[in-house]
């Protein structure tokens, strides 16, 4: 069982460049997240999804996008790259069943030079 | 609203000894209450969690003390040992279908050995 996978597991950005950072659970979760994770800051939420087809914007959405056209995976899209971007991603996914434990991937480490 | 507020940033213990890590929040709403264990290089992974109706939960060497009325929370990391080192984010859940986790800005722990 491997749980949520990330690839790439770092990549390196020129500015205006675009990318897409893969994200696939094998758990039959409805419910799947991507986060930012910058040193002091924490994770912030940046688009969310309850199930296929279905997606929505967290706390700092702008300058990406996701897609979720399957339950298995949640993309997301980083379009003309900038160095405010070079950041840490995680993609996470927890069950339907109500209020319970989400499970992260191992990141994606960007840097956007 | 939406925030949670984690302290200390930072925290040095030494082996055997306690430590304590402070979370607060504002909205009222919020239902679930994780803290999750990250290790460099690692995502986040679930440690303990408490729901509003319980003050206080214990697993193993770990417990959360949870205060209702001062929408507060904390961990305690009891009888540390150098394994504990990693850092620790706090979160609260947001209810209302979506299931979005709010993180707290973490703490790093170090426990000298």
């Amino acid at each position: 069982n491997a749980g949520v996978t990330q690839t790439p597991k770092f990549r390196i950005l020129k500015i205006g460049q675009s990318m897409t950072l893969q994200c696939t659970q094998d758990m039959n979760h409805n419910y799947m997240y991507w986060y930012r994770q910058d040193p002091g800051m924490g994770l912030k939420l940046i688009y969310y999804s309850v199930g296929a087809g279905i997606t929505d914007k967290g706390e700092v959405p702008n300058g990406y996008n996701v897609s979720r056209s399957t339950t298995e995976d949640f993309p997301l899209r980083l379009e003309l790259a900038a160095p405010s971007q070079t950041s840490v991603y995680f993609c996470a996914s927890s069950p339907r069943t109500g209020p319970t434990e989400a499970f992260f991937g191992q990141g994606t480490r960007l840097t956007v030079v | 609203q939406q925030q949670v507020k984690q302290s200390p940033q930072s925290l040095i213990v030494q082996k055997g000894g306690i430590s304590i890590i402070n979370c607060a929040y504002e909205n009222t709403a919020f239902d679930y209450f994780p803290w999750y264990q990250q290790f460099p290089g690692k995502g986040p992974a679930l440690l303990i969690a408490i729901r509003p109706d319980v003050s206080e939960k214990k697993e193993g060497r770990f417990t959360i003390s949870f205060n209702k009325s001062a929408k507060q929370f904390s961990l305690h990391i009891m009888d540390s040992q150098p394994g504990d080192s990693a850092t620790y984010f706090c979160a609260a859940l947001y209810p209302g279908g979506t299931y979005k986790y709010i993180f707290g800005t973490g703490t790093r722990l170090k426990v000298l050995a």
